[in-house]
């Protein structure tokens, strides 16, 4: 896959438990969260966004959380599936316009 | 509804020669967007469309790289001439107008310099 050489953080998780993935984020201004997805040979897929007036935002599955005062962001997948296996990413928007700042990305390896 | 479509998936080309790749947005996105991601590094952006306008180039590297959206339908992104460096995955994104609107991704050409 794409992602071939790139050297990423991997979780482990056994198949049902809960996965938590952290992001750090440098920016202070950053008023926009995103978390992405990307499975081998595919583009980001859009999972949850917060924006900077919130602390926690749950989806399907999936809770976003976001310390401002650490800069510090999370993304916790609850019973997590082999369908889940992929890359995430973090990404944050607001210190200058409309582009989006990805982090280094994390790979999750769902065992059964 | 048709996603973000990328032409071509794969292109593999020697060093000192051109390639243009194409994006074709969710109709009806004025944004449009490119980014890539250079191997061992992240996702990177390259330059933001409104329509036909560029908006922000702030992220293209150097004048090697050349990005149109005439008629602010479809964009290409040209590398004249392509260096070892450029080799990479590029992506193509596209939002409708608000701030808050999700951005939407391609699947990506990867490009190989050779």
């Amino acid at each position: 896959g794409e992602s071939v050489g790139l050297h990423l953080p991997t979780l482990s998780v056994q198949e049902g438990d809960n996965s938590i993935i952290n992001c750090a984020y440098s920016n202070s201004a950053s008023d926009y969260f995103i978390w992405y997805k990307q499975e081998s040979g595919k583009g980001p897929q859009f999972i949850i966004d917060i924006r900077s007036n919130m602390d926690k935002r749950q989806g399907q599955r999936v809770t976003v959380l976001l310390n401002k005062t650490v800069k510090h962001l999370s993304l916790q997948i609850a019973a997590t599936q082999p369908g889940d296996s992929a890359v995430y990413f973090c990404a944050e928007k607001g210190a200058a316009g409309n582009k989006l700042t990805f982090g280094g990305g994390t790979r999750v390896l769902v065992k059964p | 509804e048709a996603g973000v479509t990328q032409f071509p998936s794969h292109s593999v080309i020697e060093k000192g020669q051109t390639v243009t790749l194409r994006c074709d947005p969710i109709s009806g996105h004025d944004n449009l967007y490119w980014y890539r991601r250079v191997m061992g590094k992240e996702i990177k952006f390259l330059l933001h469309f409104v329509k036909e306008s560029k908006q922000d180039e702030s992220g293209m590297p150097n004048n090697r790289f050349l990005a149109e959206r005439t008629g602010g339908t479809y964009s290409t992104l040209k590398v004249q001439p392509a260096e070892l460096e450029d080799s990479g995955v590029y992506f193509c994104a596209s939002s409708e107008r608000d701030y808050y609107n999700e951005q939407f991704f391609g699947p990506g050409t990867r490009l190989t310099v050779l």
